[in-house]
């Protein structure tokens, strides 16, 4: 069965600052995988997806993550922050390969301070 | 890009009553649509899958009867939740797929329920 870890509930960077954000999954098949972001009261805005093509997927707002097979691990980067990056951030995998049916991590909150 | 509405935003009800939230896909057709729940604090619970013209179906321990899910339109799903409890107090987000079975998937802004 399909499941997600993100390590660290709350993170917390200077703006400039490099953002990193962990995830590993684990998957039975080949797993697509998301990155997601949640502003307050809000619903999740696609970041990036990997499926099964580059390693390295660029995404909106300057974000990339790296998939890496031999780490399952997809973590999220971004090399400067930005007040505005601050937010929920959900990392995915899907359970029917395609985009559709996800399996969400808990969720790490990223604050941006001056 | 594509848009997903749900209505009503907040909700507050009284204990035992019944409510009913709004999932739109505005600018395309959607056969099948997610409703997820979120905790506070916690990430996103998958609760059914809403297909257009047939049945919801349902996550284990999810209560089909306490949560009505109805897929009348190819640009509309409800959930229903029946004889609401304090602990049915949570966000609903819903998702709706554009493109058929591997299509992308695009979210609702979420709907808080308090029960009261």
């Amino acid at each position: 069965a399909q499941s997600v870890t993100q390590l660290g509930s709350h993170v917390s960077v200077s703006e400039g600052a490099l953002v990193l954000l962990r995830c590993n999954y684990s998957s039975s098949v080949p797993p697509y995988l998301f990155w997601y972001v949640q502003y307050p009261n809000q619903g999740l805005q696609l970041l990036l997806k990997y499926t099964s093509a580059a390693t390295l997927v660029k995404g909106i707002n300057g974000f990339e993550a790296e998939f890496k097979k031999s780490e399952t691990s997809f973590h999220l980067t971004k090399p400067s922050a930005h007040m505005s990056d601050a937010a929920e951030y959900f990392c995915a995998v899907s359970l029917s390969g395609g985009y559709n049916k996800l399996i969400f991590g808990a969720g790490t909150r990223l604050a941006v301070h001056p | 890009g594509a848009v997903v509405s749900q209505h009503p935003s907040r909700v507050i009800c009284k204990s035992g009553t019944s409510v009913k939230i709004e999932c739109r896909s505005l600018d395309f057709q959607a056969t099948t649509m997610f409703w997820y729940r979120q905790f506070p604090k916690k990430s996103l619970m998958l609760m059914a899958t809403s297909n257009e013209g047939s049945k919801a179906t349902y996550e284990q321990g999810v209560e089909k009867d306490k949560f009505l899910i109805n897929h009348a339109s190819l640009t509309l799903s409800t959930l229903t939740v029946t004889s609401a409890h304090p602990e049915d107090s949570s966000f609903y987000i819903c998702s709706a797929v554009r493109g058929g079975a591997t299509g992308e998937l695009f979210f609702g802004e979420g709907s808080r329920l308090t029960v009261l």
